[in-house]
């Protein structure tokens, strides 16, 4: 079974700064890692992938991940804040040789940046 | 304007009564699913379609029924609605499954309330 830890239910931190939004995977196969952002009454919104490569991945308004094999990590970064970044963000996974098109979803992380 | 559109956005029921929330996507996408995002829980699949006439069940199907005559509809009923089912679903689509990266493009969601 493929499951997704984020550990954090809220990260707080100050315009400016670098923040950091940890998640953590657990799949038997190969994982494909997925950072979703969710605004207030909104969808979730696609930010960076995982598939293969290089572990940092760029993605959507100046966020990165890195993709940590032996840690089983995937932990969104970025260099610094702003008040508009302020959401909830949701790690995904799936198993690419067992979990068909099933997509696991971490129970979600309230990013709350303060001016 | 090409998109994926969920109605109605806001339902109120009341047990044992049916409700159908619907999806309509624009895009053509072979791929839809149906999320329902609870707190604590994070998003949890409750169906997905790999093309019209062709559903499977996710990981919480139990009270849910679809069906997906055309490919860019896939309504989900709730037969008998349940406390229990008060949650907001997310509908999404998908242009590639199992061989694709997974990016999946969600709906605004529908905010069901069962009293």
């Amino acid at each position: 079974a493929q499951s997704v830890a984020q550990p954090e239910d809220q990260v707080n931190v100050a315009e400016g700064n670098p923040l950091t939004v940890k998640c953590t995977y657990s799949v038997s196969g190969n994982p494909y890692l997925f950072w979703y952002v969710q605004y207030p009454n909104r969808g979730l919104q696609f930010l960076l992938k995982y598939i293969t490569g290089d572990n940092l991945v760029k993605g959507s308004y100046g966020f990165e991940a890195e993709f940590n094999k032996s840690q089983t990590s995937f932990h969104l970064k970025k260099p610094s804040a702003l008040v508009s970044d302020s959401a909830l963000y949701f790690c995904a996974v799936r198993d690419l040789d067992n979990a068909g098109n099933m997509l696991t979803f971490g129970g979600g992380t309230r990013l709350m940046v303060k001016p | 304007d090409a998109g994926i559109t969920q109605s109605p956005r806001y339902k109120i029921t009341e047990t044992g009564r049916q409700v159908t929330l619907m999806c309509h996507q624009t895009w053509s996408h072979s791929y839809m699913f149906w999320y329902r995002q609870d707190l604590g829980h994070g998003l949890r699949l409750i169906y997905y379609s790999a093309a019209a006439d062709i559903t499977d069940k996710g990981e919480v199907p139990d009270g849910y029924v679809v069906s997906r005559s055309k490919t860019e509809n896939f309504p989900l009923t709730l037969e008998s609605a349940t406390r229990s089912q008060t949650s907001v679903y997310f509908c999404a689509s998908s242009e590639t499954g199992v061989a694709g990266t997974g990016e999946l493009f969600f709906g605004e969601g529908s905010r069901l309330t069962v009293l």
